[in-house]
């Protein structure tokens, strides 16, 4: 299996564009997490999904945000209008619900940076 | 407020010794606890979870404690090398095990093993 699959790796833009962030799960894996990492506030819970169905988007900073899960092997983050506190890691991660261990498998991340 | 704190930030020591990293939460009653490593520019990996009535979870080289009355995990690396060199994250079950995967992480502890 590829693992987590996300992407762009890297995004430069400026402050004012729409950016979109994408990730491919693990194919059987039902639950879908997106995660930010800064030095500031560590690794943060943004949303997660569940079947494809929201779950809980507390973690989302607010309504520039915003994801979607159309099928069980896409999803989308998106941030619009994008600003420079946005600066970021992203990252995906993955889960098969019911698997014992809750492991969370993540792709290696969207870098982005927002000038 | 609920708090995840790791014991520091960096951590240094010999190769060959053993390596323990602390984990101490506030306000959360998880029913597991999982630790992760992550190496710079990658996501994390999970190692290790030890759930609520488990005391003590093994793997290789890799020990795992939980306390919930002191509210502390201790997750320990025997016989330490270089390639352990790390950051390592704890991260709680933030639904008390109504929903695997929505997890808190602490800030992590950078570990470095010296040859």
């Amino acid at each position: 299996d590829a693992g987590v699959i996300q992407s762009p790796r890297h995004e430069v833009t400026e402050m004012g564009q729409e950016v979109t962030l994408r990730c491919k799960p693990i194919s059987g894996h039902n639950s879908l997490f997106w995660y930010r990492q800064t030095m500031m506030r560590g690794l943060e819970l943004l949303i997660y999904f569940n079947n494809n169905v929201p779950i809980d988007d507390s973690g989302m900073p607010e309504d520039r945000f915003s994801a979607k899960m159309p099928n069980a092997s896409f999803s989308t983050l998106k941030i619009q209008p994008s600003e420079p506190r946005d600066s970021a890691v992203y990252f995906c991660a993955s889960s098969a619900r019911g698997s014992g261990t809750g492991e969370l498998f993540f792709g290696e991340g969207s870098r982005l940076t927002v000038l | 407020s609920q708090k995840i704190e790791q014991n520091s930030e960096a951590l240094n020591i010999q190769e060959g010794k053993t390596a323990t990293l602390t984990c101490n939460y506030t306000n959360y009653s998880p029913a597991y606890l999982q630790w992760y490593r992550q190496d710079p520019g990658r996501g994390p990996v999970f190692l290790l979870l030890i759930r609520e009535n488990e005391k003590e979870k093994r793997k290789e080289r890799l020990k795992v404690t939980f306390d919930t009355t002191l509210k502390q995990s201790l997750f320990h690396i025997t016989a330490s090398q270089p390639a352990d060199s790390a950051t390592y994250l704890c991260a709680l079950d933030a639904a008390g095990g109504t929903s695997y995967g929505k997890l808190t992480f602490g800030q992590g502890t950078i570990l470095t093993v010296h040859p």
